[in-house]
């Protein structure tokens, strides 16, 4: 069991461009999530899938986000036109079904910062 | 909504010395409760849950937490503090299994 990974750990960008994350799920794991933290506050849920199917994205913060999870494996979470709000710490969890409670084990990260 | 506060934006404890962080929810059924540890740096190891039985729950590094549905509280507590559990502690409830909410967190600071 490897864990969840991210990549990169570090982003660092400039206001007005495009950056993707990845985030590879435990193996078999068939939910994925992500959620945004920023200093100071607990993980704010962005969407998550249910292998490929994207089942919640109302909550992302606005249409310059998106994520997709092509064949129900990794996942990737871009942001078009980034501003300096966008700064903050981008977290991805897998948990192995749809089952209440099921626990959700997280990645260390992605730290963007936009200059 | 489900929401989740943690009063306590910080706390000091000198290191052996016991721990209590407080968690308190507010959610429509029978909630099931998680504590969360970040060190710096890293990402959320998960501690102990709930989510049926005993009120108890027994959690890895000695941590342990008490469901109090009367209460609307989840509060962790550790009997001696190491050095090792300065970090920041989050509690979170579960979304109707879509996702979790989280609360602001609890940081931990422990004094030698």
């Amino acid at each position: 069991d490897t864990g969840v990974s991210q990549d990169p750990r570090h982003k660092i960008t400039k206001r007005g461009q495009n950056v993707t994350f990845r985030c590879d799920p435990i193996s078999e794991h068939n939910r994925l999530y992500w959620y945004r933290q920023t200093l100071g506050q607990g993980p704010e849920f962005l969407t998550y899938f249910q292998n490929e199917a994207q089942l919640e994205k109302s909550r992302l913060l606005s249409d310059r986000f998106s994520a997709e999870r092509p064949k129900g494996s990794f996942s990737t979470l871009e942001i078009q036109r980034t501003e300096q709000g966008d700064s903050a710490m981008y977290l991805c969890a897998s948990s192995q079904d749809s089952r209440a409670a099921d626990t959700q084990y997280f990645g260390p990260g992605t730290r963007l910062t936009v200059l | 909504a489900q929401s989740v506060t943690q009063p306590d934006i910080h706390i000091t404890v000198s290191e052996g010395a016991s721990l209590e962080l407080r968690c308190n929810y507010s959610y429509g059924a029978t909630p099931y409760l998680f504590w969360y540890v970040q060190s710096p740096g890293q990402g959320l190891q998960l501690l102990l849950k709930y989510f049926s039985g005993d009120t108890l729950v027994q959690g890895i590094k000695g941590f342990e937490a008490e469901f109090k549905r009367s209460q609307s509280s989840f509060n962790l507590r550790k009997p001696s503090v190491h050095w090792s559990d300065a970090a920041e502690y989050f509690c979170a409830v579960d979304n109707y299994g879509q996702n979790f909410v989280f609360g602001p967190g609890t940081r931990l600071s422990v004094l030698p």
